[in-house]
C-alpha cells in the first residue's frame, strides 16, 4: 500500500544543535516530495519540495532535504536550530497522476529547549 | 496577495448540530481542496474542486459531509449533523490549475470541536 512514514512523533532539540526529520516513502513511482511546517496557530507553510534533478534541496529558514531514492527517503536537516523552530513538521507526498491529492505523514513534532 | 482564508478559525458545537466551514482561496486559483486532521491522525484529504466542480471526493467521510463552491469562488463544508468524531482541524488549500510544481497555498484551518 501507498504510504508516508515520519518515524518519530516526537523529537527534542537544544537550540543550536543539529536537526534531522526523517521521512519515508512507499510508492511504485518515485511521486513529489515536500516538507511543511505547522507553528502554533498558523496555517501549512511549504519549507521545500522536490520534483527532480539535484537530489538536496535547499528551503526556506535554512532547511534543506536531501532525496535517496535507494532508500525512498526525504529527510529534512537544519544544521543549527533556533527556538523558533519549535512547530509541527510534515513530509508529503503527490504521487504523479494523481491531480495534486497529498498524502502527508502523520507529523513530527519538534521541541526546542534552551 | 492575499492568501488563503479560512473562517471561522474555531467552532465548538454539540453533537447533533450543524456547521458550516468557509474557504476562500486565492483569486484565480481553479483548484481548491479540503483536508482534515482528526486528533492525533494524520492529514487527509477530503476533496477536490476544479472551479465549482468535484473533481474527486474519494476521502469525504459519509453522507453527513456536503461541500459547494457555488461559481468556482469561495467553497463550504457543511457538516450535518455533527458527531463527537468531526472534531479536528480543517484545512483549505487553493493551486492554479496543473500547477502543482508551485505547490499549493494552505489556509490556517478551521478548529472544529464537537461536545
Amino acid at each position: 500500500a501507498q504510504s508516508v512514514t515520519q518515524p518519530d512523533i516526537h523529537i527534542t532539540v537544544s537550540e543550536g544543535a543539529s536537526l534531522e526529520l526523517r521521512c519515508n516513502y512507499s510508492y511504485g513511482a518515485t511521486p513529489y516530495l515536500f516538507w511543511y511546517v505547522q507553528s502554533p496557530g498558523q496555517g501549512l507553510q511549504l519549507l521545500l519540495k522536490y520534483f527532480s534533478g539535484d537530489t538536496l534541496v535547499q528551503g526556506i529558514k535554512g532547511f534543506e532535504a536531501e532525496f535517496k531514492r535507494s532508500q525512498s527517503s526525504f529527510n529534512l536537516r537544519k544544521p543549527s536550530v533556533h527556538w523558533s523552530d519549535a512547530a509541527e513538521y510534515f513530509c508529503a507526498v503527490v504521487p504523479t497522476d494523481s491531480w495534486g491529492k497529498f498524502q502527508f505523514g502523520a507529523g513530527t513534532q519538534v521541541v526546542v529547549t534552551p | 496577495e492575499a492568501g488563503v482564508t479560512q473562517f471561522p478559525s474555531h467552532s465548538v458545537i454539540e453533537k447533533g448540530q450543524t456547521v458550516t466551514l468557509r474557504c476562500d482561496p486565492i483569486s484565480g486559483h481553479d483548484n481548491l481542496y479540503w483536508y482534515r486532521r482528526v486528533m492525533g491522525k494524520e492529514i487527509k484529504f477530503l476533496l477536490h474542486f476544479v472551479k465549482e466542480s468535484k473533481q474527486d471526493e474519494s476521502g469525504m467521510p459519509n453522507n453527513r459531509f456536503l461541500a459547494e463552491r457555488t461559481g468556482g469562488t469561495y467553497s463550504t463544508l457543511k457538516v450535518q449533523p455533527a458527531e463527537l468524531e468531526d472534531s479536528g482541524v480543517y484545512f483549505c488549500a487553493s493551486s492554479q490549475e496543473g500547477n502543482i510544481g508551485y505547490g499549493y497555498t494552505f489556509g490556517s484551518g478551521t478548529r472544529l470541536t464537537v461536545v
